[in-house]
């Protein structure tokens, strides 16, 4: 049982530079959330979807965008990378919102 | 998503219990506390989690007070494997699941 899977695993890329992270969990669960985590600064909730076919922003949605492809997958996707979205990218899901969050081991993403 | 409030930084003994406080005095009714830990810089993991009982797994022990007001996860017996960054939250149906800067607990041998 993979659980949460995201992929790649470090990425680097220039400023202006595009890109996808991709996650994937096998637990049928309903909901998806995207965080990103910054030396000292906990994690913050970027965009999550509640559920198939639907996003909401979280608290740091500038510069980003989310695809629910389907129930498995959601994608984040950096159009003009800065450096200030150097960072490790978790993502997560639940079964509903009163439900713990299974984590991805992390993507860890540098913009030079 | 409940305000929390914990200390940054603990430390215990190896084989002592740890008692790690939060605070969460805007906890609405319907709001569950959860706990998670990240270890180094892995995902963070679920512990465990309470409406207004104790509840206590096979990793850890929730003591909620009665107004609710805060909460302890007691790890009984630390281990040096338990050094880690733990994280309280109060989270509702409606939550955004936010996640504050923990609470860095570090076991001596």
């Amino acid at each position: 049982n993979a659980g949460v899977t995201q992929t790649p695993k470090f990425q680097v890329l220039k400023t202006g530079q595009s890109m996808t992270l991709q996650c994937a969990q096998d637990m049928n669960h309903n909901s998806m959330y995207w965080y990103r985590q910054d030396p000292g600064m906990g994690l913050r909730l970027i965009y999550y979807s509640a559920s198939e076919g639907t996003t909401d922003k979280g608290e740091v949605p500038n510069g980003y965008n989310v695809s629910r492809l389907n129930k498995r997958e959601f994608s984040l996707r950096l159009e003009s990378a800065a450096p200030s979205q150097t960072s490790v990218y978790f993502c997560a899901s639940n079964l509903s919102g009163y439900s713990p969050l299974h984590f991805g081991n992390g993507t860890r993403l540098t913009v030079t | 998503d409940a305000k929390t409030t914990q200390p940054p930084s603990m430390d215990c003994a190896e084989g002592r219990a740890a008692n790690l406080p939060c605070n969460h005095s805007t906890i609405s009714g319907n709001e569950y506390v959860y706990w998670y830990r990240q270890i180094h810089s892995q995902g963070p993991q679920y512990i465990i989690h309470g409406l207004k009982n104790n509840e206590t797994n096979e990793m850890a022990s929730l003591i909620i007070t009665e107004d609710r007001k805060s909460s302890t996860l007691i790890l009984p017996h630390a281990t040096l494997r338990d050094t880690a960054v733990y994280y309280c939250n109060g989270i509702g149906a409606n939550s955004k699941l936010t996640f504050g800067k923990g609470i860095t607990l570090s076991v001596r041998p």
